[in-house]
């Protein structure tokens, strides 16, 4: 069985802060894609890596694909209160998607 | 504004009841997924399907759930009967081709009493 484990599970921070979100598995993904879940709605999908070792930037939000492909990471600079919500990674397995643990945020005014 | 829509949004049942879930994809997709969200098991897949054929309904509990796509528009996951410990949200996404993008509903919150 395939898993991605997310950490931290929970995480509370100011506003203007830094985080980092960790998405690790022992298995290789062909990519791998980040969503954000807000309450009483569907993921809404962020980014997709593909390649060992791609950085992409959206906004204020670096993800990075490990060199493995095997794990990636969610750098958000100076977070703000929108930021708040579910962060999911998934791994895609021929066109199936396997779902990370979620990494839920809360961002403080 | 194209978005997948999930109905009902929100339903409550007895246990033993048949519970009936509706998807219609975005117009144009031929791959939907059911998936199926609760706080210990986080977001897992049901089964899904590509131009209305079923590929994999491995994740789904064959006695009690069934999964059909009647035609292109319309995507069904019935439960019967219902348990308690069905008590999830349920979402559908749709995609197109073997193209990677999902595109989630807003989802069914479904408790079972």
């Amino acid at each position: 069985t395939q898993l991605l484990e997310q950490s931290p599970q929970f995480l509370s921070i100011q506003e203007g802060e830094n985080l980092t979100v960790y998405c690790n598995s022992s298995s290789v993904f062909s990519s791998l894609q980040w969503y954000r879940q807000e309450p009483g709605e569907g993921p809404v999908l962020l980014v997709t890596v593909v390649t060992g070792g791609e950085v992409k930037k959206l906004k204020r939000l670096t993800f990075q694909f490990g060199d493995a492909r095997k794990d990636s990471s969610l750098h958000i600079t100076a977070a703000q209160p929108g930021d708040t919500g579910l962060y999911l990674c998934a791994g895609l397995n021929t066109d199936k998607l396997i779902f990370g643990t979620g990494t839920r945020l809360q961002v403080f005014p | 504004d194209a978005r997948v829509t999930q109905t009902p949004r929100h339903k409550v049942t007895e246990m033993g009841q048949e519970v009936t879930m509706r998807c219609q994809p975005i117009l144009g997709h031929n791959t939907v997924f059911w998936y199926r969200q609760t706080m210990m098991q986080g977001l897992e897949l049901l089964a899904y399907f590509r131009n209305r054929a079923p590929l994999d309904d491995s994740g789904m509990p064959k006695d009690r759930f069934s999964a059909e796509m009647p035609d292109a528009t319309l995507a069904t996951l019935k439960i019967q009967p219902s348990e308690p410990r069905d008590s999830a949200v349920y979402f559908c996404a749709s995609g197109f081709g073997d193209t990677d993008t999902q595109y989630f509903g807003p989802g069914t919150r479904l408790t079972v009493l």
